[in-house]
């Protein structure tokens, strides 16, 4: 199994531009995590999908931030438009009806860096 | 409110030596703690957990105590190897089964 992929892994963009990042989850897992993670505040859960279904997005910043996933093998979180403060690195995890005792599978991570 | 408070951003230990990582958490709900451990440029990765119904979990070089009385746990290792510097991160999940992450630590073990 290839683990959790992410793209791109490195994204540099201009302040107010739109950003994509993009995630699979390993076959089988039908829990979806978004997790941001800076200085500060360490790893925040953005939202959290159940069977493509988003069950928790209160973590999501604002508006400017969107979160999808079309099917079980894809997701997208949207930035629009980005900001300087937008700046972090966006994990994606995933897991078996978010089992916690053996905890998620991350990706490497996209490093968004907003210019 | 950060309901999973590592109160140690850094941590710095002799190869050889015992490392000890702790965790405070306020929510009383919880009831599995997890650690991971995160390398530069990777996500992080699950080490060990531990169930709220134990106070002790140990795997190899790594062992989880939890203290539910102080809302604390803490992770040992033993001895301490230069592979082992990384970020550790404290999670804990509650009957939403979500993880709720502390903001971590970087244990630093030097040669």
């Amino acid at each position: 199994d290839a683990g959790v992929i992410q793209s791109p892994r490195h994204e540099v963009t201009e302040m107010g531009q739109e950003v994509t990042l993009r995630c699979k989850p390993i076959s089988g897992h039908n829990s979806l995590f978004w997790y941001r993670q800076t200085m500060m505040r360490g790893l925040e859960l953005l939202i959290y999908f159940n069977n493509n279904v988003p069950i928790d997005d209160s973590g999501m910043p604002e508006d400017r931030f969107s979160a999808k996933m079309p099917n079980a093998s894809f997701s997208t979180l949207k930035i629009q438009p980005s900001e300087p403060r937008d700046s972090a690195v966006y994990f994606c995890a995933s897991s078996y009806d978010g089992v916690a005792v053996y905890g998620y599978t991350f990706g490497s991570g996209t490093r968004l860096t907003v210019v | 409110d950060q309901q999973v408070k590592q109160n140690s951003p850094s941590l710095s230990v002799q190869e050889g030596r015992i490392s000890i990582l702790n965790c405070d958490y306020t929510n009383s709900m919880f009831d599995y703690f997890l650690w991971y451990k995160k390398y530069p440029a990777e996500g992080p990765t699950f080490l060990i957990s531990i169930s709220s119904i134990k106070d002790k979990n140990e795997d190899g070089r790594f062992t989880v105590f939890l203290n539910k009385s102080a809302k604390h746990l803490s992770l040992h290792i033993v001895p301490s190897q230069p592979g082992d510097s990384a970020v550790y991160f404290c999670a804990a999940s509650g009957s939403a089964r979500q993880l709720t992450f502390g903001s971590g630590t970087q244990l630093t073990v030097l040669p």
